[in-house]
């Protein structure tokens, strides 16, 4: 089975940096996504890696390391807008088709 | 682009009843999925049509969950003798043709289901 865990909460301060952690146990998966979500949203997606390293767009970064079972996404310059909830997700070998979301973690920026 | 809208937004009904969601998908999309989210929660599949086939189907969608893509466009997803544990929000997506390993995922606003 696939299963991934994130913080559930992580606070941060305005113009500052802050890193969110995913460790994951699955058999086998084409790559690590990130998706935002705002109260009341829809899931938006971030950013998406399909082999080790780090991928980089504008403030947002995302790495990933299949070796280690890790990945994180990385938001620069924070600002409150990027107040909301943030999910790892990936999709199995076993079923391409589905994503399978982490539980979330609600990143809440102060001023 | 209109992106993904759903219908109705919110829902509040009594157990034992039926009820139907609406996702209209962007117009040029040949894939669609539904989710089932609950309150801090990732969303959980539930189920996959590629045009009008429903491909897959998660072995969360009891048999009082029905989804149907009848013409390959919009899709309905109907829950029969609702109970209180299908309170949840209910969210579509759509994809457009690629490789459903990279494709990316557009979500709709949801519906918010509340059984009473």
């Amino acid at each position: 089975g696939q299963s991934l865990e994130q913080p559930s909460e992580v606070t941060a301060v305005e113009g500052a940096i802050v890193q969110i952690n995913c460790t994951y146990q699955t058999s086998g998966f084409y790559g690590l996504s990130w998706y935002q979500q705002h109260d009341g949203g829809a899931p938006t997606f971030l950013s998406y890696n399909a082999l080790d390293g780090l991928e980089e767009t504008g403030r947002f970064s995302s790495f990933l390391s299949r070796s280690d079972s890790y990945g994180y996404l990385l938001l620069q310059e924070l600002q409150m807008k990027d107040s909301a909830s943030y999910f790892c997700a990936v999709r199995a070998y076993s079923s391409a088709s589905k994503i399978i979301f982490g539980s979330g973690t609600r990143l809440s920026i102060r001023p | 682009d209109t992106g993904v809208s759903q219908d109705p937004r919110h829902k509040i009904t009594k157990r034992g009843q039926n009820v139907t969601f609406r996702c209209d998908p962007i117009s040029e999309h040949n894939r669609l999925y539904w989710y089932r989210q609950t309150l801090g929660q990732g969303p959980e599949f539930l189920t996959y049509f590629q045009n009008e086939a429903q491909l897959e189907k998660s072995r969360l969608l009891s048999d009082r969950f029905s989804a149907e893509r009848p013409k390959g466009s919009f899709s309905t997803l109907e829950i029969q003798r609702t109970e209180q544990g299908d309170s949840a929000m209910y969210l579509c997506a759509s994809s457009s043709q690629g490789i459903p390993s990279t494709d990316t995922q557009y979500f709709g606003p949801g519906t918010r289901l509340t059984v009473l």
